[in-house]
């Protein structure tokens, strides 16, 4: 089965911070993976899919890259609204593994 | 707007049957993949199994873990897909998402979630 590894999976930054998060896949799938972002309560929303294309309406200080196994989402200067878990989920196998997901809390 | 408003979410004893329901509005199925995915406390987000667009054959895949439990059907006329879930065990225990994968997005194994419902508490308890 696919996993999806995220790390950290608790993230302490500031208002102004770049911050990047990291996520691993267990079998290569080229650049077939999205993130998303859940704030307590709501529904994930997505941010960035096939790996680094923007969401529309997603603001630009959200960015994707990576492929193959490796992919990382970065944050260029947090935002009050930021903070919130992300996650990653492949979409090259059928089970579209999310991974366990990272929370950016204010430190 | 594209919207997705979940219902049917409730208390149910392990070993029942209970259906949950996904309207839709702003947007046809014809070109969409339809899904469920679940959010189970401590186990984070699992997808559950989705419903193919018509112009894409409308036919429908399941996770391993509720396959020949759990069936999805749709309803054209309403704009609702259903989620029929049987023998409910605990670990059903979560909260249930209606998502839409733009299908000429996905790849030919599945997608990503571009629009999500609030979503929709299932307790299976006895």
């Amino acid at each position: 089965d696919m996993q999806m590894t995220q790390s950290p999976s608790t993230l302490s930054a500031s208002v102004g911070d770049r911050i990047t998060i990291t996520c691993r896949a267990s079998q290569h799938i080229s650049t077939w993976l999205a993130w998303y972002q859940q704030k307590p309560g709501k529904a994930p929303k997505v941010l960035i899919y096939k790996a680094s294309s923007l969401e529309s309406g997603v603001p630009s200080r959200f960015s994707g890259s990576g492929s193959g196994t490796e992919f990382t989402l970065t944050i260029s200067s947090l935002q009050p609204d930021d903070f919130a878990t992300y996650y990653c989920q492949q979409y090259s196998s059928r089970s579209g593994t999310f991974g366990q997901g990272t929370k950016v809390e204010s430190k | 707007e594209v919207q997705l408003v979940e219902s049917g979410g409730t208390l149910v004893q392990p070993g029942r049957s209970l259906r949950l329901s996904c309207t839709v509005s702003g947007f046809t199925f014809d070109d969409y993949l339809m899904s469920w995915v679940r959010q189970v406390p401590g186990k984070g987000l699992e997808w559950v199994g989705f419903v193919r667009g018509n112009n894409y054959g409308g036919t429908t895949e399941y996770a391993a873990s509720v396959k020949d439990r759990f069936t999805i059907s749709r309803d054209d006329s309403k704009s609702i897909v259903y989620l029929h879930m049987n023998s409910l065990q605990t670990e059903d225990t979560g909260i249930y998402y209606c998502t839409r994968g733009v299908q000429r997005s996905c790849t030919s194994a599945t997608c990503y979630w571009d629009s999500w419902g609030q979503g929709a508490q299932v307790t299976v308890s006895s």
